[in-house]
């Protein structure tokens, strides 16, 4: 089993819908939680961090934590084309761990 | 404020050479990382460094891979004979303690 799971993809949504991203994680001890935005053949760029449970909102984006089911999630509202993009789940394992574990992230495409 | 910066960007090289690449991070970020990302996958932690100490080696780091971050500020990824398996974009971040991380612009390597 992964480590940290997306949904592949891709997921197309049409401008102005919601766009809904999950992740799940299987380390319970996991501290910190980040949503990174990529575009193709760029590096991955922070767009969202979430460290406790419950709702973080900024702008159009809105992150989702609930540790108990070891979910995280991204909202998009308002898709826009320039959102079309890879978004990577990415978690910072608890104890001594520093580096970040990756998803493989899920292909979002917003359709004009 | 500059961001993380990586020389090159793009290096082709031919099986069997040895590359090094540079990472500049964020002035003050006083922890650094090496990721290395392949087609379809997120990143994958390769090393970490705390001011020049490297605290942390994935196991996917071969011995055929070093880094160096000697006075705490720049750092170098280095690969000897180089393999056609080490092509990927190798990407440095940069934190403060316990703070989301920042991604350069990455080095696409390829090997040939």
């Amino acid at each position: 089993q992964k480590e940290v799971e997306q949904n592949s993809g891709p997921l197309s949504v049409p401008e102005g819908a919601i766009a809904s991203l999950n992740c799940t994680y299987s380390d319970r001890v996991s501290q910190s939680f980040f949503w990174y935005r990529q575009y193709s053949g760029k590096s991955p760029e922070l767009i969202m961090s979430i460290y406790s449970n419950g709702d973080k909102e900024d702008g159009r984006f809105t992150a989702q934590l609930n540790k108990a089911s070891q979910y995280v999630s991204l909202l998009i509202r308002d898709s826009q084309p320039s959102d079309s993009a890879t978004y990577l789940c990415a978690v910072n394992g608890g104890g001594s761990a520093r580096q970040l574990t990756f998803g493989s992230g899920t292909q979002l495409t917003v359709l004009p | 404020d500059t961001g993380v910066s990586q020389d090159p960007r793009h290096k082709i090289t031919k099986r069997g050479q040895n590359v090094t690449f540079r990472c500049d991070p964020i002035s003050e970020h006083n922890r650094l990382y090496w990721y290395r990302q392949t087609l379809g996958q997120g990143p994958e932690f390769l090393t970490y460094f705390q001011n020049e100490a490297q605290l942390e080696k994935s196991r996917l780091l071969s011995d055929r891979f070093s880094a160096e971050r000697p006075k705490g500020s720049f750092s170098t990824l280095e690969i000897q004979r180089t393999e056609q398996g080490d092509s990927a974009m190798y990407l440095c971040a940069s934190s403060f303690p316990g703070s989301e991380q920042y991604f350069g612009p990455g080095t696409r390597l390829t090997v040939t």
